[in-house]
């Protein structure tokens, strides 16, 4: 069974700095990595999505992988309190040998962003 | 385009009632997931449609939870009879290729 892990925090940053959320996953054979936020009270919406060794950005949110040390991350720059919220790492699911779409979820990372 | 919608919002059943939910996906979107997210975790796979075929219902309850996609469109989900731990948001997800979009969810309370 596939496991991915992230620190549940809270994790919090004042207003203007760079957040930090980490995500390791079990499965050396991953390819796809998905970061979502999730407010208080609501679904999860996609964020970002990463398929390749390095960096991917956009606009104040930029995600790294790294496959040899099976991590992903996600950088929040310049965070504001907005940006308050859960996030959530995700990895494709399989049904024996199959990948099939479902998405294995870690615990999620509560970030807070103080004024 | 409109989103994957769920109802209702909220339900508050006693344990051992039945409870229903409902999705209509993304128009379009052949796969459809129902997910349980319980309190402080992350959402986890309850089943998986491929049109209104089941491809994954491994983690599925099956002594007290049901699914059906009649016509490969709509969704139910239903758990009869209700359990305390039953309590959570249950989040139905459609996706065409890869990512997942999801409704806004059904909080249901066993009391």
């Amino acid at each position: 069974q596939k496991e991915v892990e992230q620190n549940s925090g809270p994790l919090s940053v004042p207003e203007g700095a760079i957040a930090s959320l980490n995500c390791t996953y079990s499965d050396r054979g991953s390819q796809s990595f998905f970061w979502y936020r999730q407010y208080s009270g609501k679904s999860p919406e996609l964020i970002m999505s990463i398929y390749s060794n390095g960096d991917k950005e956009d606009g104040r949110f930029t995600a790294q992988l790294n496959k040899a040390s099976q991590y992903v991350s996600l950088l929040i720059r310049d965070s504001q309190p907005s940006d308050s919220a859960t996030y959530l790492c995700a990895v494709p699911g399989t049904y024996g040998s199959s990948n099939t779409g479902k998405l294995i979820f870690g615990q999620g990372t509560t970030l807070q962003v103080k004024p | 385009e409109a989103g994957v919608a769920q109802s209702p919002r909220y339900k508050i059943i006693e344990k051992r009632q039945s409870v229903a939910f409902w999705c209509n996906p993304i128009s379009g979107h052949a796969t459809l997931y129902w997910y349980q997210q319980i309190l402080g975790q992350g959402p986890k796979l309850l089943i998986q449609f491929q049109n209104n075929g089941v491809v994954d219902d491994s983690q599925l309850p099956k002594d007290r939870f049901s699914a059906e996609r009649l016509k490969g469109v709509d969704s139910t989900l239903k758990i009869q009879p209700a359990k305390l731990e039953d309590s959570a948001v249950y989040l139905c997800a459609s996706s065409f290729i890869r990512e997942s979009t999801f409704g806004s969810g059904t909080r249901l309370t066993v009391v």
